[in-house]
């Protein structure tokens, strides 16, 4: 089955700083890349998706890039903010769409 | 996007019994999943509840631990059967509102003594 990696497990940036968040995964079937976003006590929230035909997406301060040949994807979030502050996950969804294989998170902290 | 809601949103249960988790949403949806949150961890994927049939499972879930319903296409119910500490999780529904796309609802903390 796909193996979903994410790195790093902890971010801390400086409030007005970039974050980037890298996952690679296994199955080269994969087809779509969703990215949610968890604050403390509260659901996961899909912030930003790409699928396999388009290498980056932008919405206002985060995009997301996606390179099908190395098989990696990325978070990019620009002038970070304070409710930045979260546990991102990101995944991926091969030719059973149905199941989601997550990546283990990572914890970003933006300190003001 | 569809409003998804869950009951309870926690609870404190002794080990031996029993839970059963509402999730009912605001339209129809042909996809509903249950996944499973322990703490400080990513989301599994505990099954797909098929409308008018049974549970599709993935591998370390079956049905006896964790049935699942799903009458119809707004509601489905996830029961932890025989519980035991080790069933403390978040439990998680999400639907499927277009292609791939998942949303999530807001989540049954369960403790389990």
């Amino acid at each position: 089955g796909e193996n979903v990696e994410q790195h790093p497990s902890t971010l801390s940036v400086q409030e007005g700083d970039s974050a980037v968040i890298k996952c690679t995964y296994s199955d080269s079937a994969s087809n779509y890349f969703p990215w949610y976003k968890q604050e403390l006590g509260k659901r996961p929230q899909l912030i930003i998706d790409i699928r396999s035909n388009v290498g980056e997406k932008k919405d206002q301060r985060i995009a997301v890039t996606l390179n099908k040949t190395a098989k990696h994807f990325s978070l990019h979030i620009t002038e970070t903010q304070p409710e930045d502050s979260a546990v991102y996950f990101c995944a991926a969804v091969g030719y059973n769409f149905n199941k989601f294989y997550f990546g283990s998170g990572t914890k970003l902290n933006v300190k003001p | 996007s569809a409003v998804i809601s869950q009951k309870p949103s926690r609870d404190i249960c002794q080990r031996g019994t029993s839970l059963t988790i509402q999730c009912q949403v605001d339209s129809q949806v042909t996809m509903m999943f249950w996944y499973r949150q322990q703490p400080g961890q990513s989301l599994t994927l505990i099954a797909t509840a098929n409308q008018g049939s049974e549970a599709t499972y993935e591998s370390g879930f079956v049905i006896d631990k964790f049935p699942i319903s799903r009458p119809n296409l707004t509601f489905s119910t996830l029961t932890v059967s025989n519980m035991s500490p080790e069933d403390s999780s978040i439990y998680l529904c999400s639907v499927e509102e277009s292609v791939y796309e998942q949303y999530f609802g807001p989540g049954t903390r369960l403790t389990v003594t």
